[in-house]
């Protein structure tokens, strides 16, 4: 019940083409849905998170969709560049910002020039 | 967002010694993480460790092996002791800021 299962686990995209990964969660009690991205050697930077509430999201280049009824989001990646090859961890938490944080597997992504 | 810098930020350590992670945060945060990555894994949470109280450990982690000290709201430590090769892994902390949960660069730790 407290995992999160996290698709693919790696993917490689052409520059200026759309990243999509994947991930599902079974507690529905979840109420905050977070994406990281890590370079190697660095800490998780968070990218972009969503609640229940709303069922996407959109920051620059990156959006979440959430379904909840389906209980999975993704992160689609528009215009993917060389330098957003990294790897991509989704998360989910009780307790929003607050709560312990259940990641995914991660998801390397490779932008292709 | 807050910023956060962690000490040291990589070493190597014998087999039954211990060593003491530093996370020093740019503002007053209250809650502060530890967690753990292992090579070429995900990250698990260690313990929530907030000011004035004691550390919430998860499952699978234990205060004789990981202690926390949190004494004041923009520093914590965590001590992995009696390492042995299996602890080797990159051990971050995390703090809740502005609705967001922000990561340290990392401690990369190898013990042989």
């Amino acid at each position: 019940q407290q995992q999160v299962k996290q698709s693919p686990q790696s993917l490689i995209v052409q520059k200026g083409g759309i990243s999509i990964i994947n991930c599902a969660y079974e507690n529905t009690a979840f109420d905050y849905f977070p994406w990281y991205q890590q370079f190697p050697g660095k800490g998780p930077a968070l990218l972009i998170a969503i609640r229940p509430d709303v069922s996407e999201k959109k920051e620059g280049r990156f959006t979440i969709s959430f379904n909840k009824s389906a209980k999975q989001f993704s992160l689609h990646i528009m215009d993917s560049q060389p330098g957003d090859s990294a790897t991509y961890f989704c998360a989910a938490s009780l307790g929003g910002s607050q709560g312990n944080l259940i990641f995914g597997k991660g998801t390397k992504l490779s932008v292709k020039p | 967002s807050a910023v956060i810098s962690q000490k040291p930020s990589r070493d190597i350590c014998q087999r039954g010694t211990s060593l003491t992670i530093q996370c020093q945060v740019d503002s007053q945060v209250t809650m502060m993480f530890w967690y753990r990555q292992q090579p070429g894994q995900s990250l698990t949470l260690i313990a929530t460790a907030n000011q004035g109280s004691e550390a919430t450990y998860e499952s699978g982690f234990v205060i004789d092996k990981f202690p926390i000290s949190r004494p004041n709201l923009t520093f914590s430590t965590l001590t992995v002791s009696n390492m042995s090769p299996e602890d080797s892994s990159i051990y971050l902390c995390s703090v809740e800021d502005l609705g967001g949960q922000y990561f340290g660069p990392g401690t990369r730790l190898t013990v042989t």
